[in-house]
């Protein structure tokens, strides 16, 4: 089974402090997302990497910079945190297999930032 | 950039009912794959549509698509309560990337 872990499921982060978000996946997939997920909004994509050191800027990626030093591991960083960066965080990874893209999710983090 | 929309927004049925669920979407697809979330959790993935396919089943899931509409629906036959849960469908157009909707809340009560 594809196993996705986020390093934390509830976080509280005061305005202005830099935040990171690990992601780590054990399927040696090349493609790797972060998505935030608010209600009414659905799952955005803020950033995602198809490879090692490679990166590429999703729907809303202001605020955030991702970080790829590894294959397994996939960092979001919030270089300055701010309540409107209250949300889920999903990360998600992917392989692709005769052109589809399944993708696997970790089980999220909820970010509260006050 | 936003692509599927689910229909409805939430749905509330009785064990044993069927649920559709539908979903449209605007832009040419390779695939389309839909995706349940229970409260809190992150996604799992559910089945998957290529753009040549009209319909797939996969125990009581039911999906069909039609590209000429550009939508997709979900059935789920013999509801449980254990499906209780968000539905989202997602599109896929020939990149690593899939576009998600803003999901289904299928409450399947007892």
């Amino acid at each position: 089974d594809v196993k996705v872990t986020q390093s934390s499921r509830y976080l509280v982060k005061r305005t202005g402090e830099k935040v990171f978000l690990e992601c780590v996946q054990d399927m040696d997939h090349e493609n790797m997302f972060w998505y935030r997920q608010d209600p009414g909004l659905g799952l955005r994509l803020i950033y995602f990497s198809y490879d090692v050191k490679m990166k590429e800027k999703g729907d809303i990626p202001e605020g955030y910079s991702v970080s790829r030093e590894k294959k397994e591991r996939f960092s979001l960083i919030l270089e300055s945190a701010s309540t409107n960066q209250t949300s889920m965080y999903l990360c998600a990874s992917s392989f692709s297999t005769s052109g589809s893209y399944e993708q696997y999710f970790g089980p999220g983090t909820r970010l509260t930032v006050t | 950039s936003q692509q599927g929309e689910e229909d409805p927004q939430a749905l509330s049925i009785q064990e044993g009912e069927n649920a559709t669920m539908n979903c449209s979407y605007k832009t040419s697809i390779n695939n389309l794959q839909w995706y349940r979330q229970n409260s809190g959790r992150g996604l799992v993935h559910l089945i998957l549509i290529r753009s040549n396919e009209r319909e797939k089943h996969s125990g009581r899931l039911r999906v069909t698509l039609d590209t000429s509409k550009k939508s997709s629906s979900l059935l789920i036959t013999a509801s449980r309560a254990a499906d209780t849960a968000s539905y989202f469908c997602a599109t896929e157009g020939g990149s690593e990337k899939l576009v998600f909707g803003k999901g289904t809340k299928l409450t399947v009560n007892p």
